[in-house]
């Protein structure tokens, strides 16, 4: 099964870019990789989704080299209200059925 | 569209008690996850229901139950509640089963007293 790592916390401050690593070494060929964040008392929000190279939506963008194994979050010029619990996802098959495993969450705190 | 929407909010109960939790999904969407979540342990998958049947289940002990309706609604249960109960549960619905691309609920906050 495809565990997934992350930093468990990162501090930057406004106007800044910021760039989360996830490592899914086990990640299997069907797989793709989503991220979500989350902020207090409310359920993880969708970022964005790859499977391989780049994704760049008006949110963020997502870089996953050839072999997958890692991908990282890019957050351009972030501000104060990006501070949050980014999540790294991978889908994972096992016993003939898809089992979604988040990682351990990455907290972003943005100073001004 | 509406989002996926849980209820109740809020909830209190003490040890030994019952408690069922309800789950909207997005208008179309027939998969619903559900997920505990607590400050020690991180987001944890306890289940998923597509069609009415349960296709996925983690690592929890069998308290812990849910089921899903024909609307694609969803409860899930938890008897015989212990402290360790207390947390934020969330659901999740999505277009198809194991799908990647979940939307969440803003979830139940249970304290088990």
């Amino acid at each position: 099964l495809a565990k997934t790592t992350q930093p468990i916390s990162m501090d930057s401050y406004e106007g800044q870019e910021v760039n989360i690593t996830c490592s899914h070494n086990n990640i299997a060929t069907n797989d793709y990789i989503t991220w979500y964040q989350q902020f207090p008392s409310q359920g993880p929000r969708f970022i964005i989704q790859g499977y391989k190279t780049k994704v760049t939506n008006e949110v963020a963008s997502l870089f996953i080299p050839a072999d997958r194994k890692s991908s990282t979050l890019s957050l351009p010029r972030v501000s104060l209200s990006d501070t949050a619990v980014y999540y790294c996802l991978v889908g994972e098959r096992g016993t003939g059925f898809q089992k979604l495993v988040f990682g351990t969450g990455t907290r972003l705190l943005v100073s001004p | 569209k509406a989002g996926v929407t849980q209820t109740p909010r809020y909830l209190i109960k003490t040890r030994g008690q019952q408690v069922t939790l309800s789950c909207s999904p997005i208008s179309g969407h027939r998969s619903v996850s559900w997920y505990q979540q607590t400050p020690g342990q991180g987001l944890q998958f306890l289940f998923e229901y597509f069609s009415e049947t349960q296709r996925n289940k983690g690592n929890f002990p069998g308290r812990f139950s849910g089921r899903q309706f024909s609307n694609s609604r969803s409860e899930m249960n938890v008897s015989t509640l212990e402290l360790g109960d207390s947390a934020l549960y969330l659901c999740a619905s999505s277009s198809r089963q194991g799908a990647e691309k979940l939307f969440f609920g803003s979830g139940t906050q249970l304290s088990v007293l």
